[in-house]
């Protein structure tokens, strides 16, 4: 099993839907979550930290389920501009005491109009 | 202004060549790292620094070597050994072990 699970999709979507993704990781231990925007051909950019309170900025919002051990991300009113692939970023503690950063595969997003 | 960046932005290797991909980063930040991503995956950790004159291997160093002898550098070698270095190679940048990662635009290697 991956450290980190994405749905690979595509997902197509029209102008306007909502979209939900998910992103399940195995470790327990896993202490910090991310989502990364990624357009096609360019770096990965950050969308957004996920708190275990939730976090929403603007049509974006992302939560976190420890007890079942995934992070969501769920955009609304989708415009043609958030087509890209979005990766889930886990930050895991090791028995060393150290951190390791698990990024997902990601998922494509095609919004048409 | 400040961040990372990445050079070329293509380059095109020859059988047996060792070839340097270029990163340097103005964030004042400590750790820095590089990943290759393959058409349709995931990043997979190739090498990481997280202080000057100190770095590890990560998943997939064989046929790489890195080297930091500056904090705001962290330069990549593909050697001859690396068979398959066709990819987009991606450095990034970080303060602490949980914060987030900062990417630069990447160097898209090909073989000729």
């Amino acid at each position: 099993r991956k450290e980190v699970e994405q749905d690979p999709g595509p997902f197509n979507v029209p102008e306007g839907a909502t979209v939900a993704f998910n992103c399940t990781y195995s470790n327990s231990a896993s202490q910090s979550f991310f989502w990364y925007r990624q357009d096609c051909r360019k770096e990965p950019k950050l969308l957004m930290s996920v708190y275990s309170s939730g976090n929403e900025d603007g049509r974006f919002t992302a939560q976190l389920n420890r007890a079942s051990q995934y992070i969501s991300l769920l955009i609304r009113d989708s415009k043609l501009s958030d087509s890209a692939t979005y990766l889930c970023v886990v930050i895991s503690v090791l028995n060393t005491g150290g951190f390791k950063t698990i990024f997902g595969a990601g998922t494509r997003l095609f919004v048409k109009a | 202004d400040g961040g990372i960046t990445q050079s070329p932005k293509y380059l095109f290797r020859k059988e047996g060549q060792n070839v340097t991909l270029s990163c340097e980063q103005n964030l004042n930040h400590d750790a820095m790292y590089w990943y290759r991503q393959d058409p349709g995956q995931g990043l997979r950790l190739i090498y990481y620094s997280q202080i000057v004159n100190d770095f590890q291997k990560g998943d997939i160093a064989e046929g790489y070597s890195v080297s930091r002898e500056k904090k705001e550098s962290f330069p990549l070698t593909v050697t001859s050994a690396q068979k398959n270095p066709t990819a987009f190679y991606l450095c990034a940048s970080r303060t602490g072990a949980q914060e987030t990662q900062y990417f630069g635009p990447g160097t898209r290697l090909l073989v000729l």
